[in-house]
């Protein structure tokens, strides 16, 4: 059964630090991993699709890696500004069409 | 832009009830996704369409059904709501298939409250 971590639970950096949040999934077989940002009581926005083929992939100030054999993702963020706080989600895509979350990192990001 | 819309934010029903929690998305997408999220447990999938009148359990059905008559709409029915179905509840959209095209779409959220 696919399991996704996330560690830490949460996060508080000052402004303009990079910073770097971890993803680990325990069955390397997945299609692809994306990255997710919820906003307080919102909906999911998709960041990042990473496909199993690929090392990485970037948008912006964000940057996000996939090394399928250790079955770890990491999102970088640079320079952090206080509107990236939120919480971050990953999920593996498993079977035809399923996605397994874990269970976040909240961002705090102090001006 | 994709965009998919969920009848309410909030919503307040008493156990027993029926209720009906309503999805649409307006990218034409075969797959579409009813998770629920609960803290401490993430988001976990209650079922997924691939295609009109086609539906496929997920991880946590029992309580739950689902109807999917037009390509775009996506109902959720609690058949009769108890207190353990409080939950945010969260309607996802995607195109089928492998490929960078599979990304999922989420929408806004239905807080749903039994009481």
């Amino acid at each position: 059964k696919q399991e996704v971590t996330q560690i830490p639970a949460a996060l508080s950096v000052p402004e303009g630090e990079n910073l770097v949040l971890n993803c680990s999934f325990t069955d390397s077989a997945i299609y692809n991993l994306q990255w997710f940002r919820q906003d307080p009581g919102k909906g999911l926005t998709s960041l990042l699709l990473i496909q199993s083929s690929q090392r990485e992939q970037t948008s912006g100030r964000l940057n996000a890696s996939l090394d399928k054999s250790s079955g770890r993702s990491t999102l970088y963020i640079a320079a952090s500004q206080p509107g990236d706080s939120a919480t971050y989600l990953c999920a593996v895509r498993r079977g035809a069409q399923k996605l397994v979350f874990g269970q976040g990192t909240r961002l705090t990001i102090n001006p | 832009d994709v965009k998919v819309t969920q009848s309410s934010r909030y919503l307040v029903k008493r156990t027993g009830e029926k209720v009906f929690l309503e999805c649409v998305q307006d990218m034409d997408h075969e797959n579409m996704f009813w998770y629920r999220q609960d803290p401490g447990l993430g988001l976990r999938l209650i079922y997924f369409s691939y295609d009109v009148k086609m539906k496929e359990k997920g991880d946590i059905p029992e309580g739950y059904s689902v109807s999917r008559e037009k390509k775009e709409r996506f109902s959720l029915i609690l058949e009769s709501a108890s207190t353990n179905q409080t939950s945010m509840y969260l309607c996802a959209s995607s195109l089928p298939g492998q490929g960078t095209s599979y990304e999922q779409y989420f929408g806004p959220g239905t807080r749903l409250t039994v009481t």
